[in-house]
């Protein structure tokens, strides 16, 4: 079955250490995108990528970094820069857009990290 | 400024009633989403809406765009438990590939 998969579902990670976030697909997307979601906000955008080896920053990307060495995978890592860590995230894929088609994201299961 | 805002943010429903959810833009749509989330869970999608005036349905979920393409609504009838989550809309306001995301809206139904 096609799907993505985000590892670890929980994450603790102690003050001044960074993290790093898998996210993998198998569903043959281009378009890789990281969301954090806060209590009560919407989703917001990290980092987006469209192709392999490329990436753009999204609104809230201080603090994060992200590597798209292959088509199917796109890792986050939180740095210590980051300093607010604490929230759920939410990896996503979708086809390039293509007028026409739904187009719609697909999503993971989400990591929650817990800074301690 | 780009503007979503979703409302009711949350709702109790006696399981069985009819309930609406809105979502409203600043500016006109190119496309509007409806994701449905479990808590600590990620979203599903629902449906995905282009033209004005367009209505789609999913079981007893529906949801409209108005003529103008500002506003899209989410009409659930006959509330079942499963229905409760967090329903979230989300923005095209143009061709590109980023979505602008609305607060969400809670909705519990009481047994």
């Amino acid at each position: 079955d096609g799907g993505i998969t985000q590892s670890p579902k929980y994450l603790f990670r102690k003050e001044g250490q960074n993290v790093t976030l898998s996210c993998e697909q198998n569903l043959n997307h281009d378009a890789m995108y990281w969301y954090r979601q806060d209590p009560g906000q919407g989703l917001r955008l990290i980092y987006y990528s469209q192709i392999v080896n490329d990436f753009q920053k999204g609104d809230i990307a201080e603090g994060y970094s992200v590597s798209r060495e292959k088509k199917e995978s796109f890792p986050l890592t939180v740095t210590s820069a980051q300093k607010n860590p604490t929230a759920f995230y939410l990896c996503a894929s979708s086809r390039l857009k293509d007028r026409g088609r739904r187009n719609e994201q697909f999503f993971g299961p989400g990591t929650r990290l817990t800074v301690l | 400024s780009q503007e979503l805002e979703q409302s009711p943010q949350s709702l109790i429903v006696q399981e069985g009633k009819n309930l609406t959810i809105n979502c409203t833009s600043s500016k006109t749509l190119y496309g509007l989403y409806w994701y449905k989330q479990k808590y600590g869970e990620g979203l599903i999608f629902l449906m995905m809406l282009q033209k004005g005036g367009e209505e789609k349905s999913h079981e007893k979920i529906t949801a409209k765009l108005d003529e103008k393409k500002q506003q899209s609504s989410l009409h659930i009838t006959a509330s079942q438990p499963s229905h409760a989550g967090i329903y979230l809309c989300g923005a095209l306001w143009g061709s590109n590939y980023q979505l602008i995301w609305g607060a969400g809206t809670k909705l519990i139904i009481k047994p």
